[in-house]
């Protein structure tokens, strides 16, 4: 089974703090996402990375940025936090041959205050 | 523009059948998928779509019309765990996946 591991399920922050949301897949996908998910509007997609060093921006990049200094880990950085940015935030993968279905992690709720 | 739209909420009874609509406007088309998710948890993949017809995974069936940008999932044997959200993505150029808001099924006994 395909597992996406998120570092935590929830988290409070302040304001301006700086913020990692760590994702670890353990099946050697070379494709890893970012999204945030809130009420109404569906999962949006923030970054994607292709492959090691490797980023995109996705539809909602602002705020964001994002590392894969290694295949398997792919680390959503929040520079400075702010309250829009309370959300839900998954991570998934995917196998480049696979269908390019994707498997998510359970998810991080973040709480800015 | 981009644009996936599936109802918001649905309500159906244990046992029954329910058809769970998506209709999308995409720049680009390269399959669609259908995901389950349940409260507090990760959307797992349930079906996956490229060409037009009907694709059949036991209680579960998804189908697809490329030239009206439509695809519904079909529910049989509606079962209490069945309660979930369902959400219908369209892949785009690269592999990236566009969400629709997805649908908040409730089964009822």
């Amino acid at each position: 089974d395909v597992k996406v591991t998120q570092s935590s399920r929830y988290l409070v922050k302040r304001t301006g703090e700086k913020v990692f949301l760590e994702c670890v897949q353990d099946m050697d996908h070379e494709n890893m996402f970012w999204y945030r998910q809130d009420p109404g509007l569906g999962l949006r997609l923030i970054y994607f990375s292709y492959d090691v060093k490797m980023k995109e921006k996705g539809d909602i990049p602002e705020g964001y940025s994002v590392s894969r200094e290694k295949k398997e880990r792919f680390s959503l950085i929040l520079e400075s936090a702010s309250t829009n940015q309370t959300s839900m935030y998954l991570c998934a993968s995917s196998d480049r041959g696979d269908s390019d279905i994707q498997y998510f992690g359970a998810g991080t709720r973040l709480s800015v205050l | 523009g981009q644009n996936i739209d599936q109802p918001t909420e649905m309500t159906a009874t244990e046992g029954a059948i329910v058809q769970i609509n998506c209709t999308y406007q995409t720049s680009g088309f390269n399959g669609l998928f259908w995901y389950q998710q349940h409260a507090g948890e990760a959307p797992t993949f349930l079906s996956y779509n490229v060409l037009d017809g009907l694709e059949e995974k036991g209680r579960f069936s998804s189908f697809l019309s490329r030239s009206k940008g439509y695809s519904y999932l079909l529910l049989k044997e509606l079962q209490m765990k069945d309660s979930a959200s369902y959400l219908c993505a369209v892949e785009n150029q690269g592999g990236k996946l566009i969400f629709g808001q997805g649908t908040e099924l409730s089964v009822k006994p």
